[in-house]
């Protein structure tokens, strides 16, 4: 079975400062792996998703996140925090082949930007 | 296009009431979740559908039931609602395949008192 851990139920950073936001899987098969945003009182939004091709996923917003297969991990990143990514972040995986497709979710990282 | 569509917003129910959430969506996806989200507990999947005609019960679907009878509609039943339901859920769709985006409605936010 699936399952996704994220690192930190809470990150707090300053205006500008680096974003890192901690996901590591867990599957017998590299799953396709994603990372969702949740704005205050709302759905969530695709951020940036990887499936078979770079490991490097340049997503929305500046946000990017690096797939290692090694470390099962697929961490997202940002240069330079605004203080419009305040929000909810989740990562979630859904398995590759046969025909379950489930997504999976983390439990959710909630970033503060600080002025 | 309006995407996933979920009504109501907010609702609040007492205890043995009964309701139906609603959700539709516009483009023609074949799979559709419903999701329940608790604080720091990311969202827990209730039940999903493959396409119309075709349910089957995810993580955690006790004292839930869902219908699909179009490729639009995926209604989630409460039949008697309990304290514990008390949460915001969430409708989402997506092509059948598994690197596919899911997209997510607004969410309904449910109190049972």
């Amino acid at each position: 079975a699936q399952s996704v851990t994220q690192l930190g139920s809470h990150v707090s950073v300053s205006e500008g400062a680096l974003v890192l936001l901690r996901c590591n899987y867990s599957s017998s098969v590299p799953p396709y792996l994603f990372w969702y945003v949740q704005y205050p009182n709302q759905g969530l939004q695709l951020l940036l998703k990887y499936t078979s091709a770079a490991t490097l996923v340049k997503g929305i917003n500046g946000f990017e996140a690096e797939f290692k297969k090694s470390e099962t991990s697929f961490h997202l990143t940002k240069p330079s925090a605004h203080m419009s990514d305040a929000a909810e972040y989740f990562c979630a995986v859904s398995p590759r082949g046969g025909s379950n497709y489930k997504l999976t979710f983390g439990k959710g990282t909630l970033l503060t930007v600080n002025p | 296009n309006a995407g996933v569509t979920q009504t109501p917003k907010f609702r609040i129910l007492k205890i043995g009431q009964s309701m139906t959430l609603q959700c539709t969506q516009d483009m023609n996806h074949n799979y559709m979740y419903w999701y329940r989200q608790d604080p720091g507990m990311g969202l827990k999947l209730i039940y999903y559908s493959v396409g119309a005609g075709i349910t089957d019960k995810g993580e955690v679907p006790n004292g839930y039931n869902v219908s699909r009878s179009t490729t639009e509609d995926f209604p989630l039943r409460l039949e008697l609602a309990a304290p514990s339901q008390t949460s915001v859920y969430f409708c989402a769709s997506s092509y059948l395949e598994g690197s596919s985006e899911a997209f997510f409605g607004q969410g309904t936010r449910l109190t049972v008192v």
